[in-house]
């Protein structure tokens, strides 16, 4: 069945990039997400890709897929203090569902 | 153009109640998914509808149910309630199934006591 896994925690320092690495095992993936999740709030969509890319750049955010290892990962350039959150990666294979990973939190130091 | 909405956005049950909880979907999402989200088992799939019918179900007890109506409004029922179906239940909508961006409500938070 599907599997998603993330490394549970993340700090770095305001101003610094951030990486979240994401691993599955879903090679029917058709599309892969990151989702930002805040205290007591719902899931909010940051990007996604699509699994025949290997890169997309959205503004601080880039995505990289390694569709070989599946192995996906977030770049947040430039973290803000505001970034500190849970950061969820999530692939839709077949099924019309989404898998999420564990969820990153990460705590952004000043 | 509006969010997805759910409500309540609390509620407080006891153990053997039922519950219905809410989703309106964003205007033009005709799919409709509900997830799980807990400490211990993360966020899990429950089920998807599509134009009223269920396309997908997770894997969950009979006790949790669901339904979509022709305005593509949603409802899920959980009966006989248990101490842990203590969770943060969450609706997404997107236009059709598989369509990417899943858009998600802030969730209805049910405390079973």
């Amino acid at each position: 069945g599907e599997d998603v896994e993330q490394s549970l925690f993340l700090s770095v320092r305001e101003g610094d990039s951030s990486v979240i690495n994401c691993t599955y095992t879903d090679s029917s993936s058709t599309y892969l997400y990151w989702y930002k999740q805040e205290p007591g709030a719902g899931l909010q969509l940051l990007t996604y890709i699509f699994s025949n890319m290997d890169m997309k750049q959205d503004q601080r955010l880039t995505v990289l897929l390694n569709k070989k290892d599946k192995h996906l990962s977030l770049r947040i350039a430039d973290t803000q203090t505001g970034d500190s959150a849970i950061y969820f990666c999530a692939e839709s294979g077949g099924g019309n569902k989404l898998t999420f990973g564990t969820g990153t939190q990460l705590k952004v130091e000043l | 153009k509006a969010g997805v909405t759910q409500t309540p956005r609390y509620l407080i049950k006891t153990r053997g109640q039922q519950v219905t909880l809410s989703c309106s979907p964003i205007s033009g999402h005709r799919s409709v998914s509900w997830y799980q989200q807990t400490p211990g088992q993360g966020l899990q799939f429950l089920f998807e509808y599509f134009s009223e019918t269920q396309r997908n179900k997770g894997n969950f007890p009979g006790r949790f149910s669901g339904r979509q109506f022709s305005n593509s409004r949603s409802e899920m029922n959980v009966s006989t309630l248990e101490l842990g179906d203590s969770a943060l239940y969450l609706c997404a909508s997107s236009p059709k199934p598989s369509e990417y961006g899943y858009t998600f409500g802030s969730g209805t938070r049910l405390t079973v006591v």
